[in-house]
């Protein structure tokens, strides 16, 4: 059964700090893996992922991909309060036609 | 296990036919939501439900129908007039509508032949 993990579920931190969130996955013939950051309505896409070990970044956010280790983590330098959200990992995989998991999903609390 | 399915995990269908598919949570969740994948896009809100017998459109609604007879069932039929029906669908729930933490399912796969 295709499976993604993400941990921690839930992390509180202070303003400022840098957090790594993690997400490893078990699926067959692996397509990509994307990144969501999800608050109080649809989640919002933040990365895309399919080769090994190019770090994508966007501001604050950085993400890397290991396909030999099936794993990737989302970075966020300097945090601040409206980092506060759900991360969603999600893994898309199939043939011909695609298939997409989603991890838990990793609750960030950012304190002031 | 509690959890979200959805059926069936692939559909092809006709141009012309309607076609509906299936989601259910035995979380005991109030609020649940179909969303619409395309490749090298985000996820966009067709419809959600945040109680029994209540729904609200989301931003692509046009083309879809919902019902929300039971708690637990949040059935999404695509009908003739949603002009690109041929996309990965996802149904979440959450506790509570509003909150932050959505449960999804396993997807279905239309594509329209």
């Amino acid at each position: 059964e295709d499976k993604v993990v993400q941990s921690p579920l839930s992390l509180v931190v202070h303003e400022g700090d840098t957090v790594t969130l993690n997400c490893s996955y078990e699926v067959t013939n692996f397509r990509s893996l994307l990144w969501y950051k999800q608050e109080k309505k649809a989640p919002t896409f933040l990365f895309m992922l399919t080769s090994s070990g190019i770090e994508k970044k966007s501001g604050r956010l950085s993400s890397i991909l290991d396909k030999k280790e099936l794993f990737s983590i989302l970075n966020i330098t300097a945090t601040q309060t409206g980092d506060s959200a759900v991360y969603l990992c999600a893994v898309q995989w199939g043939g011909g036609a695609d298939g997409l998991t989603f991890g838990k999903g990793t609750h960030l609390i950012i304190q002031p | 296990d509690g959890g979200i399915t959805q059926s069936p995990k692939y559909l092809f269908r006709k141009e012309g036919q309607n076609v509906t598919l299936s989601c259910e949570q035995n979380l005991n969740h109030d609020a649940m939501y179909w969303y619409r994948q395309d490749p090298g896009q985000g996820l966009r809100l067709i419809y959600y439900s945040q109680i029994v017998n209540d729904f609200q459109k989301g931003d692509i609604a046009e083309g879809y129908s919902v019902s929300r007879e039971k708690k637990e069932s949040f059935p999404l039929t695509v009908t003739s007039a949603q002009k690109n029906p041929t996309a990965f669908y996802l149904c979440a729930s959450s506790i509570l509508p509003g909150t932050d933490t959505q449960y999804f399912g396993p997807g279905t796969r239309l594509t329209v032949l």
